[in-house]
């Protein structure tokens, strides 16, 4: 099982430039989530997704737009990069509830991106 | 909105040794969960443990436990016999249950000394 796979792992963007993070998963989870991790700071949420469809804003949504149209795939975008934008960004996905046990989130590996 | 703090950015102990982590959170929920992650310099986030905040009983996994004071809104995480492995960045997390929103704290590099 490969599980979240996020591709790139580094890119180095200039300011004004556009790009698409992409992030897949195998474990056919309903919800899909993009958090954002800065120096020293923890993870903050971007977007996240409860299936297909379905999108829906996190704590740092500003500069960023995402799609949900299959249970696999959620791919975030920037359409105009700034330097505040530099991070680390995360994808994860989970399963829905069971027996109303909440479910854990499974972390992809992270994307590098540096916007000069 | 919830906060989680972690006022302990770096620590360090001894293979072997026992180390506990600080945790502290603000919410007025009364349904919610608490997580510790590790993110080893590999960057991936682990979940460690977790503990839902209807139970009293505090959560353990193996060599790690936490001690969950729901009144204090304090949760930290003991992990006992320290190996090499547990160096790593550890995030305290919360979540409201029903919500989708996870809020980590800033963090706590641990080290542990050959």
């Amino acid at each position: 099982n490969a599980g979240v796979t996020q591709t790139p792992k580094f890119r180095i963007l200039k300011i004004g430039q556009s790009m698409t993070l992409q992030c897949t998963q195998d474990m056919n989870h309903n919800y899909m989530y993009w958090y954002r991790q800065d120096p020293g700071m923890g993870l903050k949420l971007i977007y996240y997704s409860v299936g297909a469809g379905i999108t829906d804003k996190g704590e740092v949504p500003n500069g960023y737009n995402v799609s949900r149209s299959t249970t696999e795939d959620f791919p975030l975008r920037l359409e105009l990069a700034a330097p505040s934008q530099t991070s680390v960004y995360f994808c994860a996905s989970r399963n829905r509830d069971r027996r109303n046990r909440y479910q854990p989130q499974h972390f992809g590996d992270g994307t590098r991106l540096s916007i000069l | 909105a919830q906060t989680v703090t972690q006022s302990q950015p770096e620590m360090s102990v001894q293979e072997a040794e026992t180390v506990t982590l600080s945790c502290t959170y603000d919410t007025s929920e009364n349904n919610y969960y608490l997580f510790w992650y590790k993110q080893p310099p590999s960057r991936q986030m682990i979940l460690v443990i977790r503990q839902e905040a209807y139970k009293q009983q505090n959560a353990t996994e193996n060599r790690f436990s936490v001690n969950f004071q729901k009144a204090a809104k304090s949760f930290s995480l003991k992990i006992s016999d320290s190996q090499l492995g547990d160096t790593a960045m550890y995030f305290c997390a919360f979540m409201k249950q029903g919500a989708n929103n996870l809020f980590f704290g800033t963090g706590t590099r641990l080290t542990i000394i050959p």
